[in-house]
């Protein structure tokens, strides 16, 4: 079955730090990735997508770009904020069914300090 | 505004009382789904529904019920509530295939003693 794998957190940063958190897939199909990111107290909100291979997704500085021949989708951003502070989930979905079921990953916690 | 609504927040309950959760989706989507969060365990589906009067198994449907009688509300019901089911429960939906985003609720903490 598919799956994602996510590098283990917590992650701990200073203000203004370059991140990069890793995320790698395993999918029978051709799947479309997704980083969602997750705020104290909320829920999952999409930070951003890419649906083909070579796709960059983006919003909000941050940055991800499909590749498939890595099968990875790594998620960057050149300079943090306290604001970024949150739990971030990468996740692909099946594009080949209807039902486009969801696959996490384990979520990484990133703690970024003024 | 778009959202899904989930209700309540927090729930303190006792082993053994049927509980339900609801929720409620604006946005017309077909597609609705719960999850479990757990530390060390990621995200993990409950059920799904593609449809009014469709639903499915996700990974760990075992002690959960849900029903989908109308598009835009799909419970979450736990006939007998047992300790091992206290966790953060989300609520999502998404328009069907796979280039769709999910659309999460704010969560409900469900306590189960």
């Amino acid at each position: 079955g598919d799956s994602v794998t996510q590098m283990e957190g917590p992650v701990t940063l200073s203000e203004e730090a370059f991140l990069t958190i890793n995320c790698t897939y395993t999918a029978t199909g051709y799947p479309s990735l997704f980083w969602y990111v997750q705020y104290p107290g909320e829920g999952l909100q999409l930070l951003l997508k890419a649906t083909k291979a070579d796709d960059k997704g983006s919003n909000k500085g941050f940055e991800a770009t499909y590749r498939k021949e890595t099968t990875s989708f790594h998620l960057e951003k050149g300079s943090v904020q306290v604001s970024d502070s949150a739990v971030y989930f990468c996740a692909l979905s099946d594009r080949d069914t209807n039902a486009g079921k969801s696959t996490f990953g384990d979520g990484t916690t990133l703690t970024v300090k003024p | 505004e778009a959202q899904v609504t989930q209700n309540p927040r927090y729930l303190i309950t006792v082993t053994g009382k049927k509980l339900t959760v609801t929720c409620s989706q604006n946005m017309n989507h077909e597609y609705m789904s719960w999850y479990r969060q757990d530390p060390g365990l990621g995200l993990r589906q409950i059920y799904y529904s593609m449809n009014v009067e469709v639903t499915d198994k996700g990974d760990v449907p075992e002690g959960y019920k849900v029903s989908r009688k109308e598009k835009r509300n799909f419970p979450l019901i736990l006939e007998s509530p047992s300790p091992n089911q206290t966790s953060l429960y989300f609520c999502a939906s998404k328009d069907q295939g796979g280039n769709s985003p999910l659309h999460f609720g704010n969560g409900t903490r469900l306590t189960v003693t």
